[in-house]
């Protein structure tokens, strides 16, 4: 199946900071999801985003298909934007299966 | 409301016993996904199913089954094959390759 590699695996950031997390791919995909695991668990939306620039708030997220990475932006962070960031794909196989990346876990200090 | 929901949001099981996590949705999606997460792990895939009476399995499909007799429903079950099942499941699904949906979660424990 497709590999999906996120970077950096952890990010500690002072509450204000900016921050990008990075999405790489191994095959050309369908769709691209980011999304934040809140310290429930529960998986949030954040991003459907195959390819093109999104942005909702203090966050925006790029998909650059032809060169298979999207990238997630954070600007002045809160200690609400801790937990864990994972990006998804959508293989072209017609499989249908929704490969996730390892994720990269973020800790906002006040 | 629309959306994906899962019961129980905990579960404790006794070794040996086969247990059954649930997963609805209202959102007329064809395609659901069940993953499992470990502790600090990422998703991985369990089974998934694209249409009614139809599954494939995932990446580590031992000791668990699924069916899928409603479009609505894909419930899981963990049978005692299971060695290890302790872990946090998700559910979700999606409309082929559109934006997919997660529930929130069963966290199971073996007792």
């Amino acid at each position: 199946g497709i590999q999906v590699e996120q970077s950096p695996p952890d990010l500690i950031l002072q509450e204000g900071a900016n921050s990008t997390l990075r999405c790489n791919f191994s095959d050309s995909v369908n769709n691209l999801q980011w999304f934040h695991q809140n310290p429930w668990g529960q998986l949030i939306n954040l991003f459907y985003i195959p390819s093109g620039t999104k942005q909702n708030g203090r966050l925006s997220a790029t998909t650059v298909a032809t060169e298979r990475y999207s990238l997630l932006y954070i600007s002045s962070s809160q200690t609400t934007d801790s937990g864990v960031y994972f990006c998804a794909v959508f293989d072209q196989t017609g499989a249908n299966n929704l490969f996730f990346g390892t994720g990269t876990r973020l800790t906002v200090i006040p | 409301d629309g959306g994906i929901t899962q019961s129980p949001k905990y579960l404790f099981r006794k070794e040996g016993q086969n247990v059954t996590l649930s997963c609805e949705q209202n959102l007329n999606h064809d395609a659901m996904y069940w993953y499992r997460q470990d502790p600090g792990q990422g998703l991985r895939l369990i089974y998934y199913s694209q249409i009614v009476n139809d599954f494939q399995k995932g990446d580590i499909a031992e000791g668990y089954s699924v069916s899928r007799e409603k479009k609505e429903s894909f419930p899981l079950t963990v049978t005692s094959a299971q060695k290890n099942p302790t872990a946090f499941y998700l559910c979700a699904s999606a409309e082929g390759h559109s934006e997919a949906f997660f529930g929130q979660g069963t966290r199971l424990t073996v007792v």
